[in-house]
């Protein structure tokens, strides 16, 4: 199984920050990675696919880079409303994986 | 707007089988995407149990393969999911969600997810 490893759980960040969070394949899964956004009790909600596409409708502060093993995410401005855990998920090969999340907070 | 919308018991005794519907409104399963079941605990994260394809064909993670089916209703325009031989760690959040047209692709849309206890 290809391991997705989010090496902060947890980041804070005042409002109008550049957030940005990484993500690690333990493979070679080219650009196959998408990014989740999951707020409490809410189901993760899909913004980035293809490592670097913005899913239609996801605000253009957020964005995503990378191919091979290292992936980064990034928040151009923290809004309040990012408040949320978001997800890597590899889909290069089955079974499909996740990372263990990275829980943003304001400062 | 495509929704999907899991339904199905929230206890479940240990030994039984976990069985749960996900209804999709707005959007034919038979369109050519695949549809999976994720999910969700405080002890294994998001967790992908296995999908399966508007022509009946299933991919199920190997970790659970043997406990899984997954199935189609074409009529009633949803797809299920059975777990068999549950124990405690099977308690989870359970969402169901579309893929693309392979199951090596994101996951657009979404349930709300149906926690689902096993207990005695």
């Amino acid at each position: 199984d290809t391991q997705m490893t989010q090496s902060a759980s947890s980041l804070s960040a005042s409002v109008g920050d550049r957030v940005t969070i990484t993500c690690q394949a333990s493979h070679d899964i080219d650009k196959y990675l998408s990014w989740y956004q999951q707020k409490p009790g809410k189901a993760p909600k899909l913004l980035i696919y293809d490592a670097s596409n913005l899913e239609t409708g996801v605000p253009s502060r957020f964005s995503g880079s990378g191919s091979g093993t290292d992936f980064t995410f990034t928040i151009s401005s923290l809004q309040p409303e990012d408040i949320a855990t978001y997800y890597c998920q590899q889909y290069d090969n089955l079974p499909l994986t996740f990372g263990g999340g990275t829980k943003v907070e304001i400062k | 707007q495509v929704q999907l919308q899991e339904s199905g018991p929230g206890l479940v005794k240990p030994s039984e089988t976990l069985s749960l519907t996900c209804a999709v409104a707005a959007y034919s399963i038979s369109s050519g995407n695949y549809w999976g079941w994720i999910r969700q605990s405080p002890g294994r994260g998001l967790e992908w149990i296995g999908s399966i394809y508007h022509t009946g064909t299933a991919d199920y993670n190997a970790s659970l393969k043997s406990r899984v089916t997954i199935s189609l209703d074409m009529s009633k325009n949803q797809f299920s999911l059975k777990l068999t031989s549950v124990t405690a760690a099977d308690t989870a959040v359970y969402y169901c969600a579309r893929s693309g047209p392979t199951v090596l692709t994101g996951l657009d849309y979404w349930g709300q997810g149906a926690l689902v206890i096993v207990s005695s």
